[in-house]
């Protein structure tokens, strides 16, 4: 595709239930981000992959939070046993390298909502 | 913590009107000081990209300014349309962070006829 495609782009959850979200980022991209956005806030770093590994998880906010990219392509983002706070706006991005100065691209994201 | 400040928090101008948003970090050292543009419902689209030796960057209508020294950065939007409406977001990339991007929260504009 053209872009970063994310799915589903809207999510609703019972509190409790696990989910998935999922990321296409652009064919031949290296890079692949999380970042979590909260309501009239700017996002935060979840995780990073470059290809298949996962080089940095420190913004997970918990073990219920696991993100995998098997093939170096796409990425799942999966949260378990989901809880009101998650409600957030789920965001993919990706880059073609893995330097600090290439540019990423957003999809248009995921919006949770656990009830 | 926010390393990442922005000023105003929003914003109302008139079309035609030119406007400047504000941007103070406190990261160091970093790689690069980016500045989105997020329409409601969307992801973040990139307006720029300045390195820390890059003073200006300019893309259409839009001109970013950077003092490294100071830690501030600065976006202007000239002749302002009503599809600039949407949150401009200031963004660092930290050095030896795996390209994590430190957002700001965003200064919402409005742009009325």
């Amino acid at each position: 595709g053209a872009g970063v495609s994310q799915s589903p782009r809207y999510k609703v959850a019972k509190r409790g239930q696990d989910v998935a979200l999922r990321c296409d980022p652009i064919s031949g991209h290296v890079s692949l981000f999380w970042y979590q956005q909260a309501l009239g806030q700017g996002p935060e770093f979840l995780t990073y992959f470059q290809n298949e590994a996962q080089l940095d998880k420190s913004g997970l906010p918990s073990d219920r939070f696991f993100a995998e990219r098997p093939e170096g392509s796409v990425s799942t983002l999966k949260i378990q046993r989901t809880q009101q706070e998650d409600s957030a706006v789920y965001l993919c991005a990706s880059s073609f390298a893995g330097t600090a100065n290439t540019e990423a691209f957003f999809g248009q994201g995921t919006r949770l909502t656990v009830v | 913590k926010n390393q990442v400040e922005q000023s105003p928090q929003s914003l109302i101008i008139l079309e035609g009107k030119n406007c400047t948003l504000q941007c103070n970090y406190t990261v160091s050292p970093f790689s690069n000081l980016r500045w989105y543009k997020q329409d409601t419902g969307r992801g973040p689209v990139s307006l720029t990209i300045m390195t820390f030796s890059e003073n200006t960057k300019s893309n259409g209508r839009y001109t970013a300014t950077l003092d490294a020294d100071t830690k501030q950065s600065s976006l202007h939007i000239t002749a302002s349309q009503l599809s600039d409406s949407a949150s401009y977001i200031c963004v660092v990339t930290i050095t030896g962070g795996g390209n994590k991007l430190t957002f700001g929260t965003g200064t919402q504009l409005k742009v009325e006829l």
